[in-house]
């Protein structure tokens, strides 16, 4: 069972990095790439990137200049940071499994605020 | 970017209700197309992709159909528990996009 666990800090104030880890476990983790996924309260989802085992990522043009996804494959980790937040950045914020493009799993999400 | 629009973005409805749901893509999305229920405080599940394909362990009740831009969900008898958000994915081409998302109230 492919099991996404995630973790970071969930309260910033404007001008900081946001930072976020999920671990992998279960399944293949070179086989796919790997998303990372955010809401705003009560608003839609909106995809923000995606990396694979070698490194190789995608990013949303809409927040590239911000986002950075990086892999550590010793762990079958992967992570984002987010640079310069604001309260429009404010969400929860969801990693996820992509498998043929499709996204199927889900790590449990983290709320991150972004306020002074 | 493909915009996907989805409607409506709120419906009443009952139990035992047929329920559809649409999105529409601002360009052909091939068959690229996937559905996510979500409710409230949860993870979005994904209930079907490739357009149609059920994904395992969700009912029967739910189905999908369509192609190039048009796309529906359909919920055929619904069910208490069914009461949520539902969401499209588009992911022909990137950015990957999501619809904006309709929530099925009682």
């Amino acid at each position: 069972q492919v099991q996404l666990q995630q973790w970071g800090a969930g309260l910033l104030k404007p001008s900081e990095t946001l930072s976020l880890t999920c671990a992998v476990s279960g399944g293949s983790f070179s086989d796919h790439f790997w998303s990372w996924i955010r809401q705003p309260p009560g608003k839609g989802l909106e995809w923000i990137g995606e990396i694979n085992h070698s490194g190789n990522t995608n990013y949303n043009p809409s927040l590239k200049s911000r986002v950075t996804i990086s892999v550590d494959t010793s762990k079958n980790h992967y992570s984002l940071k987010l640079t310069s937040v604001t309260a429009a950045d404010t969400g929860e914020y969801f990693c996820a499994r992509v498998n043929y493009g499709d996204v199927d799993y889900w790590g449990q999400g983290t709320l991150v605020t972004v306020s002074s | 970017d493909i915009q996907m629009t989805q409607s409506p973005s709120a419906m009443s409805a009952s139990v035992g209700d047929r329920v559809t749901i649409t999105c529409r893509a601002s360009r052909d999305v091939d068959r690229f197309l996937a559905w996510f229920q979500q409710k409230p405080g949860r993870v979005p599940k994904r209930l079907i992709y490739t357009i149609s394909t059920l994904q395992s362990g969700v009912p029967s009740r739910f189905s999908g159909s369509g192609s190039g831009t048009e796309f529906t969900l359909t919920i055929s008898s619904l069910q208490p528990e069914d009461f949520a958000t539902y969401f499209c994915l588009q992911h022909k081409s990137y950015p990957l996009t999501f619809g904006g998302g309709t929530k099925v109230e009682i």
